[in-house]
């Protein structure tokens, strides 16, 4: 069936440091791909999606490009704040052929001022 | 703003008992889910629903049923609830329409003691 790797955590960061967050997938069909994001407390809200292969998703300075040939979707930001430190989760999904969303494991990051 | 509401943050339930948890969505979305939340193994999808009346199982349904009577109420029962099912649960909602982002509640932190 479709499944989402993402790397594990916990990825510990100085403010203003560069994130990369891998996630790669496998997928019979032609998914969606999605990060999610969980601050401390709260539910997952939508950080950022793409829906056909070399499309770039961005939101809050957080960009993710579809790469089809690599099955890729890897999660980018050029200067975290600590303000980020939150659990990050890579998801994917194809509502067309009957695969809800599906999550990876989540990679927490902490990043420290 | 869309609301995806769970009856309970906390609950504490005994072993062998009958659990039921409750989400209500006010976006008139056709998909519904349930997920467990687990440190280390992320979110597991237990059941979705496309439609009233209409549910598919996820990865781990085994102990879990649901009920879609109405297209804003799903309901996830525990039939007898075990010790190996204390977890944070997460309901969800969207459209079914491709790249359609889910909304999730704020969970359920169930004890089963």
């Amino acid at each position: 069936g479709d499944s989402v790797t993402q790397m594990e955590g916990p990825v510990t960061l100085s403010e203003e440091a560069f994130l990369t967050i891998n996630c790669t997938y496998t997928a019979t069909g032609y998914p969606s791909l999605f990060w999610y994001v969980q601050y401390p407390g709260e539910g997952l809200q939508l950080l950022l999606k793409a829906t056909k292969a070399d499309d770039k998703g961005s939101n809050k300075g957080f960009e993710a490009t579809y790469r089809k040939e690599t099955t890729s979707f890897h999660l980018e930001k050029g200067s975290v704040q600590v303000s980020d430190s939150a659990v990050y989760f890579c998801a994917l999904s194809d509502l067309e052929a009957g695969t809800a969303l599906i999550f990876g494991k989540g990679t927490t990051l902490s990043v420290s001022s | 703003d869309v609301k995806v509401t769970q009856s309970s943050r906390y609950l504490v339930k005994r072993t062998g008992e009958k659990v039921f948890l409750e989400c209500v969505q006010d976006m008139d979305h056709e998909n519904m889910f349930w997920y467990r939340q687990d440190p280390g193994l992320g979110l597991r999808l237990i059941y979705f629903s496309y439609d009233v009346k209409m549910k598919e199982k996820g990865d781990i349904p085994e102990g879990y049923s649901v009920s879609r009577e109405k297209k804003e109420r799903f309901s996830l029962i525990l039939e007898s609830a075990s010790t190996n099912q204390t977890s944070m649960y997460l309901c969800a909602s969207s459209f079914i329409s491709r790249g359609a982002e889910a909304f999730f509640g704020q969970g359920t932190r169930l004890t089963v003691v």
